[in-house]
């Protein structure tokens, strides 16, 4: 069946430091590929996608590239900042009309 | 991007109760809305789809007489949860779909049943 899986967290940094969340997947065919973010208290917000193999999504610093070889769609960011703490979640959906599917998200504190 | 609304944000209901919580598209029409449970600390687990005009799709092992969801227009969907308990605390997400890929979420509703 089709599956996330990110890194677990939390994950702690200082402002200014480089972010990874790592993220792979499972899945028939050829997915559609998302991070979202969820800021304490909220609902959850579309941060980057990528649609195909090799496709690079980037919004705010942010960037993940879709690996088809290794399944992956690592998150990255060079420099984090305090207003980056939230929880980031890795999902997909294998088409058009299917349901996303969520990784267990990973939980970003970015200290001062 | 398009917006997402719920409404309320936070309700507090006596064990028994039956609460509704709105869902509602601001700026497009969505051909299909989904409903998702997050217990603290935990992912979205989607509960049901719905399609305006036709009944919901529920995730097994969801009971659909106890999440009872209406999707009846094209920017308006509600989840109603009868006789909630105090298990049914809850944040409850929806999310908003047009024909397009993208899936919007709304800022999600708390529920606490005392």
């Amino acid at each position: 069946g089709n599956s996330v899986t990110q890194m677990e967290g939390p994950v702690t940094l200082s402002e200014e430091a480089f972010l990874t969340i790592n993220c792979t997947y499972t899945a028939t065919g050829y997915p559609s590929l998302f991070w979202y973010v969820q800021y304490p208290g909220e609902g959850l917000q579309l941060l980057l996608k990528a649609t195909k193999a090799d496709d690079k999504g980037s919004n705010k610093g942010f960037e993940a590239t879709y690996r088809k070889e290794t399944t992956s769609f690592h998150l990255e960011k060079g420099s984090v900042q305090v207003s980056d703490s939230a929880v980031y979640f890795c999902a997909l959906r294998n088409n058009q009309g299917g349901k996303l599917i969520f990784g267990q998200g990973t939980e970003l504190s970015v200290k001062p | 991007g398009a917006v997402v609304s719920q409404h309320p944000s936070r309700v507090i209901c006596k064990s028994g109760t039956s609460v509704k919580i709105e869902c509602r598209s601001l700026d497009f029409q969505a051909t299909t809305m989904f409903w998702y449970r997050q217990f603290p600390k935990q992912s979205l687990m989607l509960m049901a789809t719905s399609n305006e005009g036709s009944k919901a799709t529920y995730e097994q092992g969801v009971e659909k007489d106890k999440f009872l969801i209406n999707h009846a227009s094209l920017t308006l969907s509600t989840l109603t949860v009868t006789s909630a308990h105090p298990e049914d605390s809850s944040f409850y997400i929806c999310s908003a779909r047009s024909e397009g890929e993208t899936q919007y979420f709304g800022p999600g509703t708390r529920l606490l049943v005392l």
